[in-house]
């Protein structure tokens, strides 16, 4: 199995809302990744987390706070975006661990901002 | 910074036809992934290349890792519609466990 899911798969919000996006994976993977991407251009690293505890902050604004309550679990909670966040979210997981390393990706979240 | 260059960053060809993306990097990595995406869709891992000089071929598709592991190239022989997508490469350095993206391909075969 090699499947990451994202919840939801479509969402709008308005610049006062607070709302959160949800990634799930079950195949033992010890890290987790949050991106944006925008059309037609390659994903943007937001933030890493490697056996739960946050690794890499790409200097992410402070209106998106992630979360991983556990290792098959992460989240992303929004709030107070701007609509210059409108893009697609994706979630990715890897074995992190030695050199041969790959990643997977979820189906991502359009997330429009209003 | 490890950057990853793709070229072309744009094609757009005839059903039928051969192509050939290419990755490029002064950065030597551990292993190296092609992506295919559709438009509001998540990447799909296509294939991972690890040792220098290795070819992987899936189906009509053919991968090639660089001797040096700097770079890759991705073959499409007789290219179908059902290839649209953009193609991304992404490098892992085999230290830490960030990735690294190259530019992209937005590839468009015409019927």
């Amino acid at each position: 199995d090699t499947e990451v899911t994202q919840t939801p798969k479509h969402l709008v919000m308005g610049m006062t809302n607070k709302k959160s996006l949800k990634c799930e994976q079950h195949m033992g993977h010890r890290a987790m990744y949050w991106y944006k991407q925008k059309a037609k251009k390659p994903p943007e690293l937001m933030f890493v987390y490697s056996y739960e505890k946050l690794s890499i902050n790409e200097s992410v604004p402070s209106r998106f706070s992630p979360e991983c309550p556990n290792s098959s679990l992460l989240n992303l909670h929004l709030h107070a975006l701007q609509p210059e966040d409108s893009a697609l979210y994706l979630c990715a997981s890897s074995p992190d661990r030695g050199p041969y390393n790959e990643q997977f990706f979820g189906p991502g979240t359009r997330l429009t901002v209003l | 910074t490890q950057l990853l260059e793709q070229s072309p960053q744009f094609l757009s060809i005839q059903e039928g036809e051969n192509l050939t993306v290419y990755c490029n990097s002064s950065s030597v990595f551990s292993s190296l992934q092609w992506y295919r995406q559709e438009p509001g869709e998540g990447p799909v891992l296509l294939v991972t290349v690890v040792t220098g000089g290795e070819v992987k071929k899936l189906k009509r598709l053919t991968f090639q890792f660089g001797d040096a592991r700097k770079d890759s190239s991705l073959h499409i022989t007789a290219a179908q519609p059902g290839d649209t997508g953009l193609y991304l490469c992404a490098g892992a350095p085999g230290v830490g466990n960030q990735f690294y993206f190259g530019t992209g391909t937005s590839l468009t075969v015409i019927p």
